[in-house]
């Protein structure tokens, strides 16, 4: 089954303990990106790749940050995280910034 | 600064209805415009796109209406059902769309028996 997958779906941590959230797909997609959502600011891009090694700076990228080492793998990492980071991520993939973007799960995420 | 702005926030319909959502943009560089339909616990799906060389497109009871000159593009819903009950965000993007998406801030949309 062709699918997004995000880990974990829930977290709970402290301010400053770094911690990473996995994005994994298996459609042998060449763009990624990660979004944060939150009421009343839809969804936000963080960063997003175009391709394995290539990485760019969405609208909020300030406080994280991502690697593409591998094509199917995008992990998200807050090196010490914040209560203003506290939100909902979503993980997307598709082949083309145009073609349909298919969205992880989501991962809700505060941050006391 | 908001480049897309969607509105409204909520909307609530009765079943059968037409349900309108309406987006606004600043960028005339965008060249695509897709729309996404999130369910509650879900993430978003896309629902359907267009392209400024259309001012118009259809699939099923799902209609984009485009207005290059005035800058805006809405969504229409035909015969609205309890089941279409979701979000909805517009979004816009650049360059034949390579370039990223940049989203609306999402309609909730409710509809009633």
């Amino acid at each position: 089954e062709a699918q997004v997958t995000q880990n974990p779906r829930y977290l709970i941590t402290v301010t400053g303990k770094k911690l990473t959230v996995t994005c994994s797909q298996n459609m042998n997609h060449e763009y990624m990106s990660w979004y944060r959502q939150d009421p009343g600011l839809g969804l936000r891009q963080i960063y997003y790749s175009m391709n394995v090694e290539v990485t760019d700076k969405g609208d909020v990228p300030e406080g994280y940050k991502v690697s593409r080492k591998e094509k199917r793998n995008f992990p998200l990492i807050l090196e010490s995280p914040s209560p203003n980071q506290t939100s909902l991520y979503f993980c997307a993939s598709s082949l083309t910034p145009t073609s349909t973007q298919y969205f992880g799960p989501g991962t809700r995420l505060l941050v006391l | 600064q908001q480049q897309v702005k969607q509105s409204p926030q909520s909307l609530i319909v009765q079943k059968g209805g037409i349900s309108i959502i309406n987006c606004a943009y600043e960028n005339t560089a965008f060249d695509y415009f897709p729309w996404y339909q999130q369910f509650p616990g879900k993430g978003p799906a896309l629902l359907i796109a267009i392209r400024p060389d259309v001012s118009e497109k259809k699939e099923g009871r799902f209609t984009i209406s485009f207005n290059k000159s005035a800058k805006q593009f809405s969504l229409h819903i035909m015969d609205s059902q309890p089941g279409d009950s979701a979000t909805y965000f517009c979004a816009a993007s650049a360059n034949f769309g390579n370039e990223k998406l940049t989203f609306g801030t999402g309609t909730r949309l409710t509809i009633i028996p």
